[in-house]
């Protein structure tokens, strides 16, 4: 079964400053992954998406995320934080069980808090 | 993009009634939609998985009487928590997987449920 560890519980930033947002995951294949973004009391909007092809991805509102196989990573930047930018963030792998069915397994979320 | 609606965005009820939540695709077809849970300051924990015009999947400790899951068209699935108590009360969120499109899933905006 896939797995899915973000280290962050809670990172703290500058307005303006750089982030990244840490994701590793545990799968025997390449997995669907994903960034999604919450806002206290809402539902998840996806961020961005890797199935496969170029490794560094575009997103949604500035961000970005870089697929490394060697490292099982997918890490979240963006170059420039805005304070609209604080919110809950989720890293997602999306896998096909051996029954057949699909599945999305999150992380446990990082919290980011943005310093005016 | 996809959306997904989810009804009603905040529910209070009295312990021993049965609350109904539905969770529609509005602008496609969702052959699979999928219900969580989220405990404050925790991450998505799935309950359930429901294919269209089958019986839900239900993850390993849900109790599937508790929270009946229907799923009776491509638009529509419903999460009944019967006889709530208040250890029910929780932030409830559907998904949806839409047909023809077997990875990424767009989500509701969550039901927040308070049981007195």
């Amino acid at each position: 079964a896939q797995s899915v560890t973000q280290p962050d519980i809670h990172i703290t930033v500058s307005e303006g400053a750089s982030l990244e947002l840490r994701c590793n995951y545990s799968y025997g294949a390449t997995p669907y992954l994903f960034w999604y973004v919450q806002s206290p009391g809402q539902g998840l909007q996806l961020l961005l998406k890797y199935f496969s092809g170029d490794t560094l991805v575009q997103g949604i509102k500035g961000f970005e995320a870089e697929f490394k196989r060697s490292q099982s990573s997918f890490n979240l930047r963006k170059p420039s934080v805005h304070w609209s930018d604080a919110a809950e963030y989720f890293c997602a792998v999306g896998a096909y069980s051996g029954a057949g069915s699909y599945q999305l397994t999150f992380g446990k979320g990082t919290k980011l808090s943005v310093i005016p | 993009g996809a959306v997904v609606s989810q009804h009603p965005s905040r529910v209070i009820c009295k312990s021993g009634t049965s609350v109904k939540i539905e969770c529609r695709s509005l602008d496609f077809q969702a052959t699979t939609m999928f219900w969580y849970r989220q405990f404050p300051k925790q991450s998505l924990m799935l309950m359930a998985t429901s294919n269209e015009g089958s019986k839900a999947t239900y993850e390993q400790g849900v109790e599937k009487d508790k929270f009946l899951i229907n799923h009776a068209s491509l638009t529509l699935s419903t999460l009944t928590v019967t006889s709530a108590h208040p250890e029910d009360s929780s932030f409830y969120i559907c998904s949806a997987r839409a047909l023809g499109d077997g990875h990424e899933a767009f989500f509701g905006q969550g039901t927040r449920l308070t049981v007195v």
